[in-house]
């Protein structure tokens, strides 16, 4: 089945520690995407990536990173310099940019970050 | 600037109630797109339906319908004879082509919980 998979569903993390979240897509999807969602907020983007060895900043980038070394993967980095990352995070994927700018994004199953 | 508001927080209504979620967005471009999503409790949203701004025909999808109005920048989203399935947290997004290099990125509103009581 085509699809996004994130992993682990469920993190736990103490304080001043990096913690990393994977992001897979079998789609064949160029760009790919990271938000992070709070209690009764919208989406935030945090970073997007376009194109293999290519990312932006979002709108939160602070206290984040990324990498994109293979089409199918975007993995998301929280680094200890994230001063509030309890939060639960999405990927997303689409088919890309350009004229197909438009295409809808489709979203992952999401990991719940805790900081203890 | 550009914008996304859903102004009902949350909504509870009893099944075979129709319901709409109302989303009003900003922009100062011509040419964007406007979406919904479904987020149902396991977290995972789910994609509903596409709009661009050069088509204001309303679409209808089973028990689903949208109303995209530009002269009151309003995209409206009715659910009729609503289910319990139906309950989830509905977000409206708007898509740009071109903006400062954030190109094709979404503007989420902040959402609005259904409930759907039996």
């Amino acid at each position: 089945d085509g699809g996004i998979t994130q992993s682990p569903k469920y993190l736990f993390r103490k304080e001043g520690q990096n913690v990393t979240l994977s992001c897979e897509q079998n789609l064949n999807h160029d760009a790919m995407y990271w938000y992070r969602q709070d209690p009764g907020q919208g989406l935030r983007l945090i970073y997007y990536s376009q194109i293999v060895n290519d990312f932006q900043k979002g709108d939160i980038a602070e206290g984040y990173s990324v990498s994109r070394e293979k089409k199918e993967s975007f993995p998301l980095t929280v680094t200890s310099a994230q001063k509030n990352p309890t939060a639960f995070y999405l990927c997303a994927s689409s088919i890309g940019l350009g004229d197909r700018a438009y295409n809808e994004q489709f979203f992952g199953p999401g990991t719940r970050l805790t900081v203890l | 600037a550009q914008k996304v508001t859903q102004a009902q927080t949350e909504i509870s209504v009893v099944e075979k109630e129709d319901v709409t979620l109302d989303c009003v967005y900003e922009t100062r471009d011509t040419t964007y797109y406007l979406f919904w999503y479904k987020q149902p409790p396991s977290g995972e949203l789910v994609f509903l339906i596409r709009r661009n701004s050069f088509d204001e025909q309303n679409e209808i999808s089973g028990r689903y319908s949208w109303n995209f109005q530009k002269s009151t920048s309003s995209f409206n989203f009715t659910i009729t004879a609503s289910q319990v399935v139906d309950s989830a947290v509905y977000f409206c997004a708007l898509r740009h082509l071109y903006y400062g290099g954030s190109q094709g990125n979404l503007i989420f509103g902040k959402g609005t919980k259904l409930s759907v009581k039996p």
